[in-house]
């Protein structure tokens, strides 16, 4: 799971209630990634950030909500919106700007070791 | 659109026998695919990637994938399989612009000793 961490590892949510996931970095990454997994499904995209200070929605957005006020920090808050939230969540992230490049589909991206989140 | 399709949803394997778990690709341009692992309750782990050249790409832990373009698949394998190796194979190919990755179903490896 390398440099990055997501806590907590389990969360327990309330209907109605709003939880935000943590999802650090230490890898001096520029981007970083949302996603969802379901079981027997893949991986499906909520967020993403290339920079700080800017997001951008992915394919299943509505219910969510993020910020990336630092790089090593992208929060994502799971709203009273979101019908279905019992899932498990993954954070990740690539490229480090060192390299001179800007982000390209080649990048790998590293991921945390995830936060199960369960409505009661 | 890019997407890739894992066409088992699980694969048993005796220990020691080779292991494969089968993926297919369809994009547009120049395919870029990738392996990833994840074990129980656990973040994924990258294994592989396939970018150019080479058509086998070697990879993490003894695992390689296969590029047959002929065929748009991008299959694992490993010569020879683990107990440890239990665990759910996902394939992965980018889509638009960011790096966003789109994932195949998974395909669940179980080694039986």
């Amino acid at each position: 799971d390398g440099g990055i961490t997501q806590s907590p590892k389990y969360l327990f949510r309330k209907e109605g209630q709003n939880v935000t996931l943590s999802c650090e970095q230490n890898l001096n990454h520029d981007a970083m990634y949302w996603y969802r997994q379901d079981p027997g499904q893949g991986l499906r995209l909520i967020y993403y950030s290339q920079i700080v200070n800017d997001f951008q929605k992915g394919d299943i957005a509505e219910g969510y909500s993020v910020s990336r006020e630092k790089k090593e920090s992208f929060p994502l808050t799971v709203t009273s919106a979101q019908k279905n939230p019992t899932a498990f969540y993954l954070c990740a992230s690539s490229i480090d700007p060192s390299s001179g490049r800007r982000i390209s589909e080649t990048d790998t991206q590293y991921f945390g070791p995830g936060t199960r989140l369960t409505v009661l | 659109a890019q997407s890739v399709a894992q066409p088992e949803d699980q694969v048993n394997v005796a220990e020691g026998n080779p292991l494969t778990v089968k993926c297919t690709y369809s994009v547009s341009g120049n395919p870029y695919l990738f392996w990833y692992v994840q074990y129980p309750n656990r973040g994924l782990q990258f294994l592989l990637k396939y970018i150019t050249g080479d058509n086998l790409v070697k990879g993490s832990y003894g695992f390689e994938a296969e590029f047959n373009k002929s065929q748009t698949s991008f299959h694992l394998k490993k010569p020879s399989a683990l107990v440890s190796d239990s665990a759910l194979y996902f394939c992965a190919v980018p889509y638009a612009a960011g790096n966003k990755l789109t994932f195949g179903g998974g395909t669940r490896v179980l080694v039986k000793p």
